[in-house]
């Protein structure tokens, strides 16, 4: 089953401007992740976000998380053609459960 | 060694055959998980195995039968699929306790014909 929804589905962006991403969720979560999946191929793990934390950052990457409104948001500065890819959030719940939400599709045109 | 590698890259296989794919890591992981995921649709969940034992079956027909022979390998056996099952299968693995990225193979392309 399915635990989250991202919006927006797909978003397109000139290189050098920033792209925000929403994901939410619908039960009580231990973490957070967010994941890059390129050509449909293998995913990439970013960045992670325990439920205790409000905020995170890793390079270009800022997350943020409300468990109260149980949803999270990835923010990429600054991006770059390379960053086109579909973004995906996952929950990580009791039991080795870790289902992802439906997925943002970004283009970064140069 | 800090990858998820599976076997084949790509399987065409006929709807009466009998096949398997095959998942390993050297990560010291004790929880392992196949996803399926069809194109432009995120991954599902479809099994879970946690020491070795399965944890999850998220309702998977029967023609997919998981294994973990032990806590490096992970095998799913395929046996008269059907079309629609053609998917991108994903394994992944982690640390059973919590508060860590799971690591993803690259998958296996698999069309049913």
């Amino acid at each position: 089953s399915q635990q989250g929804e991202e919006d927006p589905q797909a978003l397109s962006i000139q290189e050098g401007e920033n792209a925000t991403m929403n994901c939410s969720y619908k039960t009580s979560i231990n973490n957070l992740q967010w994941y890059r999946q390129n050509s449909g191929r293998g995913l990439v793990h970013l960045i992670l976000i325990r439920s205790n934390e409000r905020e995170k950052h890793s390079g270009r990457l800022r997350v943020t998380l409300d468990t109260s409104k149980k949803s999270s948001s990835l923010l990429i500065t600054a991006s770059r053609a390379a960053d086109t890819a579909s973004y995906f959030c996952a929950t990580d719940a009791f039991g080795n459960q870790f289902y992802f939400g439906t997925g943002t599709s970004l283009t970064v045109i140069p | 060694d800090t990858e998820v590698t599976q076997t084949p890259k790509h399987l065409v296989m006929g709807m009466t055959n009998k096949k398997s794919l095959k998942c390993e890591q050297h990560m010291g992981h004790r929880a392992m998980y196949w996803y399926k995921q069809k194109a432009k649709k995120p991954p599902e969940l479809m099994f879970v195995y946690s020491y070795e034992k399965l944890s999850i079956n998220e309702s998977v027909p029967s023609r997919f039968s998981p294994e973990c022979p032990n806590s490096s390998l992970l095998n799913l056996h395929l046996h008269a699929l059907q079309p629609e099952d053609s998917a991108l299968y994903l394994c992944a693995s982690s640390p059973y306790s919590s508060g860590y990225g799971y690591t993803f193979g690259s998958g296996t392309r698999l069309t049913v014909v």
